[in-house]
């Protein structure tokens, strides 16, 4: 069946631009996490929804990084005013039990 | 918190040796224990996993053991090939936060 996909799977864009990421799970998985993959920090978390309850932001490194995940499916990632910490590779994953997560092929990130 | 513990890479091994890596675990609660590999130019892919003490998970010819006792789950293949030559990342999960919390990874080379 079909897998995470995420796109785009190359953004480059200015620092200070805003950006969106695309996330489309596993269909009928009802969790959703969002990691960053980068040199320096390796794998670091960021959100994760459940369902219709509250998402768990704790892993949001800046008030410039936000997620929504619409109708429990897709979600989307905005990063405003890109910075060039940011660049890295944002990996999307998703589950039905609560712990195997499934991860999609990433967004590669590059701020200038 | 929870945190992960990899041995220190990258490992360079030739075709059919013996491959062991380590990793270690701190955690509060009874973690879900995960390999996940990225090969290159791909995203993760979940290798195998154990969800309590003393499970073997297998996968592909790689086998990790959950050990409570020295809260470990070391990697181990008995013959290696050019194809796995990856990264290996270790992973937890805990009930608690469904986040994944990661090791560094490892970079394994196998030459002919």
């Amino acid at each position: 069946g079909a897998g995470v996909s995420q796109s785009p799977s190359n953004k480059v864009t200015e620092k200070g631009k805003d950006v969106e990421l695309r996330c489309d799970p596993i269909s009928g998985h009802t969790a959703l996490y969002w990691y960053r993959q980068s040199l320096g920090q390796g794998l670091e978390f960021l959100i994760y929804f459940q369902g219709n309850s509250a998402p768990d932001k704790s892993g949001l490194p800046s008030d410039r990084f936000s997620a929504e995940r619409t109708g429990g499916s897709v979600s989307t990632l905005t990063i405003q005013r890109t910075q060039q910490e940011d660049s890295a590779v944002y990996l999307c994953a998703s589950s039905f039990l609560p712990d195997t997560q499934y991860f999609g092929p990433g967004t590669r990130l590059t701020v200038l | 918190g929870n945190s992960v513990t990899q041995m220190e890479g990258p490992v360079t091994l030739s075709e059919e040796a013996f491959l062991t890596i380590n990793c270690t675990y701190t955690a509060t609660g009874y973690p879900s224990l995960f390999w996940y590999v990225q090969y290159p130019g791909e995203g993760l892919q979940l290798l195998l996993k154990a969800t309590k003490a003393d499970d073997k998970g297998s996968n592909k010819g790689f086998e990790a053991t959950y050990r409570k006792e020295t809260t470990s789950f070391h990697l181990e293949k008995g013959s290696v090939q050019v194809s796995d030559s990856a990264v290996y990342f270790c992973a937890l999960h805990t009930g608690a936060n469904s986040k994944l919390t990661f090791g560094k990874g490892i970079t394994l080379s196998v030459r002919p």
